[in-house]
């Protein structure tokens, strides 16, 4: 069984430029959610994406935004980057049954400079 | 609104020592609640959770945690350290937002563990 993967492992961004991390939810998972974790803190949830309809969301800007695709692999994008985007940013997966369970991807680490 | 509080940033421990990592929450409904382990430059790895079944609850790698609703606690113990238990630990609570489960996480307690 495959957990949860994302790409890239790290990314190096300018100010104002614009960015798409990916994420494949773990076979049989249909909910996925995404959180930042800037360092030396816990991650903050972003959102959540069940059956490809954005499904909650926390305390994020509109230049924070998702999609999730019919195989339930997601997207985020992220516009008119700042520093303080600066984090790691973990994608999770959980059952539609068992949503409150999530499973962790390893991340992308994202430098804006 | 859901909130977990863990107590202590850093806990340092010497090999064999029984471990014991605080946490304490705020929840308006029975919660769902969860430890996960973050080792350096990697994502999060669920070490077990408690979802209203049995109070004492086993995860992986020998922890254990126990929830407590009269002292809103979930602490986290192993009775013996080892090595490679040295990474952060978090604290989390599940509710709904609405429509979907979101975590809530505490701020994380780093664990040292010293020969």
């Amino acid at each position: 069984e495959t957990g949860v993967t994302q790409s890239p492992t790290h990314l190096i961004k300018t100010r104002g430029q614009q960015v798409t991390l990916r994420c494949s939810s773990q076979s049989g998972h249909n909910t996925v959610s995404w959180y930042q974790q800037a360092l030396g803190q816990g991650p903050q949830f972003i959102f959540q994406y069940y059956r490809e309809e954005e499904n909650g969301r926390g305390n994020f800007p509109p230049r924070f935004s998702g999609l999730q695709f019919p195989n339930y692999s997601s997207e985020l994008n992220v516009n008119a980057l700042e520093l303080d985007d600066s984090a790691l940013y973990l994608c999770a997966s959980s059952p539609g049954d068992k949503q409150e369970t999530q499973y962790f991807g390893p991340g992308t680490r994202l430098l804006v400079l | 609104a859901q909130s977990v509080t863990q107590l202590g940033s850093h806990v340092s421990v010497s090999e064999g020592a029984l471990v014991l990592l605080r946490c304490n929450y705020s929840s308006s409904v029975p919660p769902y609640l969860f430890w996960y382990v973050q080792y350096p430059n990697q994502g999060l790895q669920l070490l077990l959770k408690y979802t209203s079944a049995a109070t004492l609850v086993k995860g992986i790698n020998g922890f254990e945690a126990e929830f407590k609703k009269s002292e809103t606690s979930f602490h986290l113990t192993k009775p013996s350290a080892h090595m490679s238990d040295a990474a952060e630990y978090f604290c989390a609570v599940s509710h709904f937002t609405g429509g979907g489960n979101k975590l809530t996480f505490g701020t994380g307690t780093q664990l040292k563990v010293e020969l």
